[in-house]
Parts: structure tokens; sequence; C-alpha cells
């Protein structure tokens, strides 16, 4: 079945440097994208969105990557702050109502 | 605007209960839907709705009934409890299909 993934569970960063988080997917018929910061104890934040007829997207310090050719989806996060310490999920549409996420990277970030 | 709003924060049930989680928002969207989170995996869709009077599956259904009486309103009912329904639960709503999703504080649920 279809499945969205993230590389890796974790990542530390330290305070003021960019902070890149993958993610991979399997269905090819996805056409829309989406990442989500998600703080303890509270509900998942939208961060931005893409759609596969982009490449790239900006938004406030945050830029998300599409390659659709490997499927992969990135998160860039520029400058990070002790404030951008989160799970990070991204989370794939395919032509359905339904949202897949995945499961999550926690970033850490160092002082 | 409260956006999406869920009653109770935490909750204690002792197996074979019933109760109904509370969804409300107030951004006039058409399209609400439950997840769950349990630790190291991402949200799965429960149930979700598009309108009122209209509800649907979704991933893990089982255990779970839901209703769409008013746009504003989306309960869940756990009609009877298990451990494994332990769990943290969000209500999310949405304008559209391909449109930014707005999530609930959630619900944190302990089954014993």
């Amino acid at each position: 079945g279809e499945s969205v993934g993230l590389h890796l569970p974790t990542l530390s960063v330290q305070e003021g440097d960019n902070s890149i988080i993958n993610c991979a997917y399997s269905n090819s018929a996805s056409d829309y994208f989406i990442w989500y910061k998600q703080e303890s104890g509270k509900g998942p934040q939208f961060i931005i969105d893409i759609r596969s007829n982009m490449d790239k997207r900006q938004g406030q310090r945050v830029t998300v990557l599409l390659n659709k050719t490997v499927k992969h989806l990135s998160l860039q996060i520029a400058a990070t702050q002790p404030g951008d310490s989160a799970v990070y999920f991204c989370a794939e549409n395919h032509n359905d109502y339904k949202l897949s996420f995945g499961a999550g990277t926690t970033v850490t970030v160092r002082a | 605007n409260a956006g999406v709003t869920q009653t109770p924060k935490f909750q204690v049930l002792k197996t074979g209960q019933s109760m109904t989680l509370q969804c409300a928002q107030d951004m006039n969207h058409e399209y609400m839907s439950w997840y769950r989170q349990d630790p190291g995996m991402g949200l799965r869709l429960i149930h979700y709705s598009v309108g009122a009077g209209i509800t649907d599956q979704g991933e893990v259904p089982n255990g779970y009934n839901v209703s769409r009486s008013t746009t504003e309103d989306f309960p869940l009912r756990l009609l009877s409890a298990a451990p494994s329904q332990t769990s943290v639960y969000f209500c999310a709503s949405r304008t559209g299909v391909r449109e930014t999703q707005y999530f609930g504080p959630g619900t944190r649920l302990l089954v014993l």
C-alpha cells in the first residue's frame, strides 16, 4: 500500500544553522503534499504545502522541495531557532479526501 | 475564531465504558476528520465527513462511530472502550480536499 515516511526519526541542529528534513513517498499519484509541525502536547500546525505541479515553494524561513522523479519531499528551515524544536510530519494527498502521514522527525535545536 | 476545539482534554476510561469525544469548528468548514496518534507513528485517519449528514470510514474505523448533524460539530463515539484505544485523538477541519487542514489541541485517552 501507499506510505509516507521520513528518512530520519531524529535530527539535532545547532541554533542558527539550516535544517533539512526529508520525506519519501511511494504513491506517484499523490498530487498535494503538506508539512506539519507538532509541539509537545499540541495538535499539528500547518507549515507549508506544495502541489505536484511545482518543484519548490517558499514561506517565511521555510522552503519545501518536491522531487517527483524520486518521490522525495524535503523541508528546509533557515536559521533554526529554539522555537523550531518539534516533531515534523509530512503528509500526502492523492486524488481523494484522505491524507497519509509519515511517522515524523523530531528536531532538537542545540543552543 | 476559536478554530477547532476539542473536549475533554484528558479522559480515563475503564474497559467496556463508552464515551463521546467532542469536536467543534467555527470556520464553516465542510470537511472534518478524526485521527488517532500513537507513539512513534503518524496520524491515522479514523472517520471523516465531507458535509453535514455525510460520513465515511478512514484507515482505522473499528470501535468508533461518528455522526455529522451540523456543519460545526463532529463527535466521535467509543461504544465499548478497549485498552488498544489508548491514544491521543485529534479532530481536524478544512474547506476542501487540497486546502489547509487545521487541527484541534487533542484529547488524551487512557483505557484501563
